[in-house]
């Protein structure tokens, strides 16, 4: 079965600082994976997503994500953190069933990112 | 530009008690998702639709039945609320491209607050 772990729960950094959230992933087969970002009291929103091709995902608000095969790796950062990038964060792989058509998810537990002025 | 809508926004229920949370979405999406979100835990996915017609149960489906009204419509309902229940639902809906591998990102509404007293 496909799961995601984030092994932090909270992670905090100082404003313009570069920013690390970690994600590990289990798959069989090809891994599609996916972060995204929760607002308090609103739902989730996509950021970016890893399909194939170059292991470096960019993504919206300066995020990007660097995929590493050999780790099942799928960490997000950004270079020089905002206070507007305190938020929720939340790594997901997609589901693959074979005889599904539905794009199910598996979230992760998420890591909250905390921004010091 | 609403995209997914929920209500109610708030609820409060006894125990035992009855009711149907609505989700309809703007986006001529296929798939339609709800998830309960519980501290430390993430989102676990409690049922989805594939396309309008069909559902399915996901990982905590029991004491849940869901509707799709329509292509827009997706609805969860509580026969008899348990303090268990009390949650935030999320609802969420994404584009089913060609094939079963559909790898597009989900939408989200901004949730359901439910408490079971």
């Amino acid at each position: 079965a496909q799961s995601v772990a984030q092994p932090e729960d909270q992670v905090n950094v100082a404003e313009g600082n570069p920013l690390t959230v970690k994600c590990t992933y289990s798959v069989s087969g090809n891994p599609y994976l996916f972060w995204y970002v929760q607002y308090p009291n609103r739902g989730l929103q996509f950021l970016l997503k890893y399909i194939t091709g170059d292991n470096l995902v960019k993504g919206s608000y300066g995020f990007e994500a660097e995929f590493n095969k050999s780790q099942t790796s799928f960490h997000l950062k950004k270079p020089s953190a905002l206070v507007s990038d305190s938020a929720l964060y939340f790594c997901a792989v997609r589901d693959i069933e074979r005889y599904s058509s539905a794009s199910k998810i598996i979230f992760g537990s998420g890591t909250r990112l905390s921004i010091r002025p | 530009n609403a995209g997914v809508t929920q209500t109610p926004k708030f609820q409060v229920l006894k125990t035992g008690q009855s009711m149907t949370l609505q989700c309809a979405q703007d986006m001529n999406h296929n798939s339609m998702y709800w998830y309960r979100q519980d501290p430390g835990m993430g989102l676990r996915l409690i049922y989805y639709s594939a396309s309008e017609g069909t559902t399915d149960k996901g990982e905590v489906p029991n004491g849940y039945n869901v509707s799709r009204l329509n292509k827009r419509e997706f609805s969860l309902r509580l026969e008899s609320a348990a303090p268990s229940q009390t949650s935030v639902y999320f609802c969420a809906s994404s584009d089913l491209r060609t094939g079963p591998y559909s790898n597009q990102p989900q939408h989200f509404g901004d949730g359901t607050r439910l408490s079971i007293l």
